[in-house]
């Protein structure tokens, strides 16, 4: 079965630390992958996302992913974490066979120490 | 643009009422997809649709029906509401399925 697993349910990184935010997928069919960012009470926005191509992708805010196929994995890395990081992360995956339908992760909340 | 627009933003139901969720998108998006979102368990889709006309079920259908009868709306409908049907409800469209999906800020239904 298709799957996604993000083995951290809540992390706690001090302000200007590097983050790395972990995701593990099952998924039969070659996969595309994502990752959301959620602020208390708002939708899900786009960080980042792998469809083909170069395995480190950039997205917005500082956030980049890798892509490990030998892996199955899709960790989230940021450099230097600012308070406003502070937010839940969802990995999901997909694929053209799943009409476009996500398959989400649990979320890793992310706290932010001054 | 608006982008996905969803109303209301918070209901309270009691158990056996009915009501439905309006959601609409300005994109001109193919796809539609309704999620809920419960504590610690992520987004789980309930049900999707590829186009106007066409509407498919998730992983999570029970309890729940849709139609799509323009491109633009996406109405999800609870018939007899349940407690188990407390949840925050998203919905997200999408241009095809290699793009991403744009999410609208949720409703959050409470069945008592």
């Amino acid at each position: 079965a298709q799957s996604v697993t993000q083995p951290d349910i809540h992390i706690t990184v001090s302000e200007g630390a590097s983050l790395e935010l972990r995701c593990n997928y099952s998924y039969g069919a070659t996969p595309y992958l994502f990752w959301y960012v959620q602020s208390p009470g708002q939708g899900l926005q786009l960080l980042l996302k792998y469809f083909s191509g170069d395995t480190l992708v950039q997205g917005i805010k500082g956030f980049e992913a890798e892509f490990k196929r030998s892996q199955s994995s899709f960790n989230l890395r940021k450099p230097s974490v600012h308070w406003s990081d502070a937010a839940e992360y969802f990995c999901a995956v997909s694929s053209d066979n799943q009409g476009g339908k996500l398959i989400f992760g649990q979320g890793t909340e992310l706290s932010v120490k001054p | 643009n608006a982008g996905v627009t969803q109303t209301p933003k918070f209901r309270i139901l009691k158990i056996g009422q009915s009501m439905t969720l309006q959601c609409t998108q300005d994109m001109n998006h193919n796809y539609m997809y309704w999620y809920r979102q419960d504590p610690g368990m992520g987004l789980k889709l309930i049900y999707y649709s590829v186009g106007a006309g066409i509407t498919d079920k998730g992983e999570v259908p029970n309890g729940y029906n849709v139609s799509r009868s323009t491109t633009e709306d996406f109405p999800l409908r609870l018939e007899l509401a349940a407690p188990s049907q407390t949840s925050v409800y998203f919905c997200a469209s999408s241009y095809e399925t290699r793009y991403e999906q744009y999410f609208g800020p949720g409703t959050r239904l409470t069945v008592t």
